[in-house]
């Protein structure tokens, strides 16, 4: 079946470095791929999608492209701020568009002033 | 606007007790989700709703859990003789009409403990 894998965390950065998560999935079909954040004490935000390969999501400053070679959604930003300490998750939806979303385990972030 | 709310935020119960979640979806919404998140696990669907359809239940993890959702809104999940590894933080989401079901909105979640 469908899965998601991410990197494990808590991630720990200094204000201002750059940030990856990785992000790997398996899919039968041509899934949408989705990143979400949960800032603390608040529900789930999606912070950006990508639907086709090659496609580049973004939002505030964040940003992943849809690799379809090698299966992965990344995310990446390149100067984090404190603000941006949360937990995010990766997701896909097969086929897109349905509600089945299947998330990774989350990776927590913590950026350090 | 108001985002999806669920109650309680918090709920402690003993092992064998029944328990009710309520998830309160963003007015207008007509698709309705149910996730759990066990520690250390990422999200797993357990049922959907969508308008006046029949819901898909196919998430839910044995009978003694359900889920009714009355009028088109306010949801309930019920667990019945709950067990200790019912315990995860339980989230509600919905999601517009007329939208790709892409992008749910998610509510804070109810963190359920089993004793």
């Amino acid at each position: 079946g469908d899965s998601v894998t991410q990197m494990e965390g808590p991630v720990t950065l200094s204000e201002e470095a750059f940030l990856t998560i990785n992000c790997t999935y398996t899919a039968t079909g041509y899934p949408s791929l989705f990143w979400y954040v949960q800032y603390p004490g608040e529900g789930l935000q999606l912070l950006l999608k990508a639907t086709k390969a090659d496609d580049k999501g973004s939002n505030k400053g964040f940003e992943a492209t849809y690799r379809k070679e090698t299966t992965s959604f990344h995310l990446e930003k390149g100067s984090v701020q404190v603000s941006d300490s949360a937990v995010y998750f990766c997701a896909l939806s097969d086929p897109p568009g349905t509600y089945k979303y299947i998330f990774g385990t989350g990776t927590r972030l913590k950026v350090l002033a | 606007g108001a985002g999806v709310s669920q109650s309680p935020s918090n709920k402690v119960t003993e092992k064998g007790k029944d328990v009710e979640l309520r998830c309160d979806p963003i007015s207008g919404h007509t698709a309705l989700y149910w996730y759990r998140q066990s520690l250390g696990q990422g999200l797993e669907f357990l049922i959907y709703f969508q308008g006046n359809s029949a819901p898909d239940k196919s998430g839910l993890p044995s009978d003694r859990f359900s889920a009714e959702r009355t009028g088109g809104s306010v949801s309930t999940l019920t667990i019945q003789r709950t067990q200790q590894e019912d315990s995860a933080v339980y989230l509600c989401a919905s999601s517009p009409p007329g939208l790709a079901t892409d992008t749910q909105y998610f509510g804070p979640g109810t963190r359920l403990t089993v004793l």
